[in-house]
């Protein structure tokens, strides 16, 4: 069945970097683009962007730029999203989520579990 | 501040229908497809609704979307207590060439 399965939970000190990773499998890799999605403690969604599978191709939000990065291994059919100099409002989950490949991310039909960042130091 | 506008809460007794509503402008709902998720206590986010008024595969009948110039609504019948979640409404807003959601609507059932 179509499933993402995301890394697990991780700890880092502010100004530190995480990589979390999003294994997509049920399906071809490059046909759906992947989304990433932010939820704060206590908070709603928030769309970080997403990364066109076929070309590589990332677009950030708004609020998601120079610290944020979108990348691939399509040979494990893989997303990450990288995040440097972290902040205390980094704290969040990380959700992972696919859409068809469009102009616009289409609706989200299948998510990771979520991964949960917290920042402390 | 979230774009799109819900309810923070509402709530209804089981065997009830209840209405959830999400307000926008001209450059998302207006204009784009809206789409429903549903979050679970302590779970990733569900499609409930596509393009403003289709079930995805799975989805009970029960949920059913509707939308009118800017606004939407998500009506849930016959209120069952696993329906207890956050629910979310989300379009593509032109004007901030982005994803927006709404801010979350908290169901509970009495």
């Amino acid at each position: 069945q179509v499933q993402l399965v995301q890394s697990g939970s991780e700890l880092r000190k502010p100004g530190a970097s995480v990589k979390v990773s999003c294994k997509a499998s049920g399906y071809t890799f490059t046909h759906y683009a992947m989304n990433w999605v932010r939820q704060a403690p206590g908070q709603g969604l928030e769309w970080m962007g997403w990364i066109n599978t076929n070309t590589g191709n990332p677009t950030y939000a708004q609020g998601f730029t120079g610290r944020f990065v979108f990348s691939l291994d399509t040979s494990v059919s893989t997303a990450y999203l990288q995040i440097s100099g972290l902040k205390a409002e980094d704290t969040a989950v990380y959700y992972c989520a696919r859409s068809l490949i469009a102009a616009t991310p289409d609706f989200f039909d299948c998510w990771g579990q979520g991964a949960l960042v917290t920042v402390s130091s | 501040q979230s774009v799109l506008t819900q309810p923070p809460s509402v709530s209804e007794a089981p065997r009830q229908r209840v209405t959830i509503s999400c307000s926008g402008s001209s450059s998302n709902i207006g204009n784009n497809a809206v789409k429903w998720y549903q979050q679970l206590p302590g779970k990733a986010p569900k499609l409930l609704i596509y393009y403003d008024d289709l079930l995805p595969s799975g989805v009970s009948d029960r949920f059913s979307g509707s939308k009118s110039g800017t606004s939407v609504s998500l009506a849930i019948s016959g209120l069952q207590s696993e329906d207890e979640a956050h629910y979310y409404c989300a379009a593509w807003d032109d004007s901030l060439n982005g994803v927006v959601f709404g801010g979350g609507t908290k169901l509970t059932v009495l």
